[in-house]
């Protein structure tokens, strides 16, 4: 079935950096764009970014542009977004989705992993 | 990139029908047939339950339906469940590739 697990969050002083990671397995990860979304504490969901399939292109909400960097490597079935400059408000939950282009939806979510941004 | 509108909560007794409005605006909702909505409960990851505005995934039971006019897309269950209550989010594609979520809707089943 597919499972993706995501790790590397955690607290972390404003202006700092921290690089979550996405491991996938289940499904041929290197056939599908993916997603990282947030969800800051009692609040809704928020698209962060996206990445093709091959990695060749990305996205950005406009609230993390120039600041955060997603990645990916299909030869370990792993995501990546790099947050640098991080703030007070990317304090969220953040998942790792995939992106159906069959389906146009997010079709199947990891459990999330927290970033805290406090000093 | 301004988030769909969703009521903040909705409640309905077992077996009535509910309806969840998600209102965007013609750069979103109203250009794309790409609407989709998910559940959410406490403490778990979102799951998808209607895509592109009106399908539903295998394994999503019928009683969840999903329909749109103009700039608005709406979710319906019918028959409701105690196991329903959850929280609501819809999603569209919002052009050159970037998507945007509602602000979620907490179904309380009476």
């Amino acid at each position: 079935q597919v499972q993706l697990v995501e790790s590397g969050g955690g607290l972390v002083k404003p202006g700092g950096s921290l690089r979550l990671s996405c491991v996938a397995s289940g499904f041929t990860f290197s056939d599908y764009y993916m997603s990282w979304i947030r969800q800051a504490p009692g609040k809704g969901l928020e698209w962060v970014s996206y990445i093709t399939s091959s990695g060749s292109h990305t996205n950005y909400a406009d609230s993390v542009k120039g600041r955060f960097t997603i990645s990916r490597d299909n030869t370990k079935n792993s995501l990546y977004l790099q947050m640098n400059s991080l703030r007070a408000e990317d304090t969220a939950v953040y998942y790792c989705a995939t992106y159906s282009e069959v389906q146009s939806s997010f079709d199947y979510w990891g459990q999330g992993t927290l970033v805290t941004v406090s000093s | 990139q301004s988030a769909l509108t969703q009521p903040a909560s909705v409640s309905g007794s077992p077996g009535q029908s509910i309806t969840i409005s998600c209102t965007g605006t013609s750069s979103d909702v109203g250009s794309y047939n790409l609407v989709s909505w998910y559940q959410q409960h406490p403490g778990k990851a979102p799951q998808l339950m209607i895509y592109e505005d009106t399908k539903r995934p295998s394994g999503v039971s019928n009683r969840f339906s999903g329909s749109k006019s103009g700039n608005t897309a709406s979710l319906t269950i019918s028959g409701l469940q105690a196991e329903d209550a959850a929280d609501y989010y819809c999603c569209s594609y919002a052009g050159s590739n970037t998507w945007v979520f509602g602000g979620g809707t907490k179904l309380t089943v009476l």
